[in-house]
């Protein structure tokens, strides 16, 4: 009831293109669904969040999609860049706070 | 630097040590965190403090004890620690529910339990 799975686990893709990464929950009193985005010795950095009146947001380069009914959300990088190469994590709460975190997608661009 | 500080960066530690790990912001945030983030494993919650009372410990062993003595830092006290439990350890820090800034998350600790 808790989980958040997140897929694939790793994902390789060329400058421009269009990296996607997934994730499904289970708990329907679920109303926060933020993004975060780690490089190597760092930690986690809010990227983008939805809340679930709305299916898609967004900020830049990368957008959410949401959908409600299918209790699932995704991360769509347009225009990929080598410096976009980090860990991604979605995440996932009543409220906003006691984050439940996906297992995490490591992303490559390559030039 | 995003705010939430964390020291050491990196700690290595043998079983019967004693050691704490220390993290510090001043965002003005009124609820801290502590998570565990373990290699092809989710974060893991381990404690949360809103103003400054623990909220919420996730089943965690007790040779982990987490300190707020204020609204501004958190501890993690660490003793009799085993091998499995070398991890890199993240504090966080954010505003109570109602608004949508998110964690601020610190660059941890890395520790190594030897």
């Amino acid at each position: 009831q808790q989980q958040v799975k997140q897929s694939p686990q790793s994902l390789i893709v060329q400058k421009g293109g269009i990296p996607i990464i997934n994730c499904a929950y289970e708990n329907t009193a679920f109303d926060y669904f933020p993004w975060y985005q780690q490089f190597p010795g760092k930690g986690p950095a809010l990227l983008i969040a939805i809340r679930p009146d709305v299916s898609e947001k967004k900020e830049g380069r990368f957008t959410i999609s949401f959908n409600k009914s299918a209790k699932q959300f995704s991360l769509h990088i347009m225009d990929s860049q080598p410096g976009d190469s980090a860990t991604y994590f979605c995440a996932a709460s009543e409220g906003t706070d006691k984050l439940i975190f996906g297992t995490g997608t490591r992303l490559q661009v390559f030039p | 630097e995003t705010g939430v500080t964390q020291t050491p960066r990196h700690l290595v530690m043998g079983m019967t040590n004693k050691k704490s790990l220390k993290c510090e912001q001043h965002l003005g945030h009124n609820a801290m965190y502590w998570y565990k983030q373990s290699a092809k494993k989710p974060l893991e919650l381990m404690f949360v403090y809103s103003l400054e009372e623990r909220v919420e410990n996730n089943s965690v062993p007790s040779r982990f004890s987490p300190e707020c003595p204020n609204s501004s830092h958190l501890f993690l006290h660490l003793h009799t620690l085993q091998p499995e439990d070398s991890a890199l350890y993240l504090c966080a820090s954010s505003y109570l529910t109602g608004r949508d800034s998110g964690y601020t998350f610190g660059s941890g600790t890395r520790l190594t339990v030897v």
